[in-house]
């Protein structure tokens, strides 16, 4: 089956700019992830959707962060305006079910200068 | 609040010894992952556990439920293996939304 895909690869932007991010999850996996890994941390979820509704968004910072799901299936998470310390991994994550195995993507490295 | 802890952070090891990495968690869980992140920031899922031994060529994971502990095994440890090794839980419960709790990760270099 195929992967999650993400898109960019990379992304460099300057500050005070707006960026999105793309993420196709694996074909029928209803869950899906958004992640934040800062450089030398461990992954911080953003926000989780169950189809095309938030099950989980409290560590979502929602005056500069937003994403959607539309039609349960493709998602994009978009920051505006971007701050330095956005700089980061942001890694999308798919499951069939909760209390099933992950799936990751390879991730969008995101540079604010 | 689930704590996941990882041992070692750090792991320098010769090509060819067997590594074994070790996590433990503080409240009962519905599964345990083992993750590998290569420089780059992909991560790829290695294992999920919820009991038991599971063997993927030369990577062993396996959990003891009753103890809180799961430990990471590498055979014919390679070169190639050389990435940070992370284990996250999902909490067990009523509240269970999958959400991975993540260790600090362990980052092991292997020398040919």
């Amino acid at each position: 089956e195929a992967g999650v895909a993400q898109s960019p690869r990379y992304k460099i932007i300057e500050k005070r700019q707006s960026v999105a991010f793309w993420c196709n999850p694996i074909s029928g996996h209803a869950t899906l992830y958004w992640y934040q890994q800062i450089l030398g941390q461990g992954p911080k979820l953003l926000i989780q959707f169950q189809n095309n509704g938030v099950v989980d968004d409290s560590q979502l910072p929602k005056d500069r962060f937003s994403a959607e799901r539309l039609k349960g299936v493709d998602s994009t998470l978009k920051i505006q305006p971007a701050k330095l310390e956005d700089s980061a991994v942001y890694l999308c994550a798919s499951s069939f079910r909760t209390d099933y195995g992950y799936t990751f993507g390879s991730g969008t490295r995101l540079t604010v200068v | 609040k689930n704590e996941v802890e990882q041992s070692p952070q750090n792991l320098t090891a010769q090509e060819g010894e067997f590594i074994t990495i070790n996590c433990s968690y503080s409240v009962g869980i519905s599964a345990l992952h083992w993750l590998q992140q290569h420089p780059g920031g992909g991560i790829v899922s290695l294992f999920m556990l919820s009991s038991g031994k599971k063997k993927h060529g030369r990577l062993i994971a396996t959990i003891n439920i009753q103890e809180k502990h799961s430990s990471l095994h590498i055979t014919a440890s390679h070169p190639r293996d050389s990435a940070v090794y992370i284990c996250a839980s999902i909490i067990r419960g009523p509240s269970n939304t999958g959400k991975l709790i993540f260790g600090q990760g362990t980052t092991l270099q292997v020398k040919p």
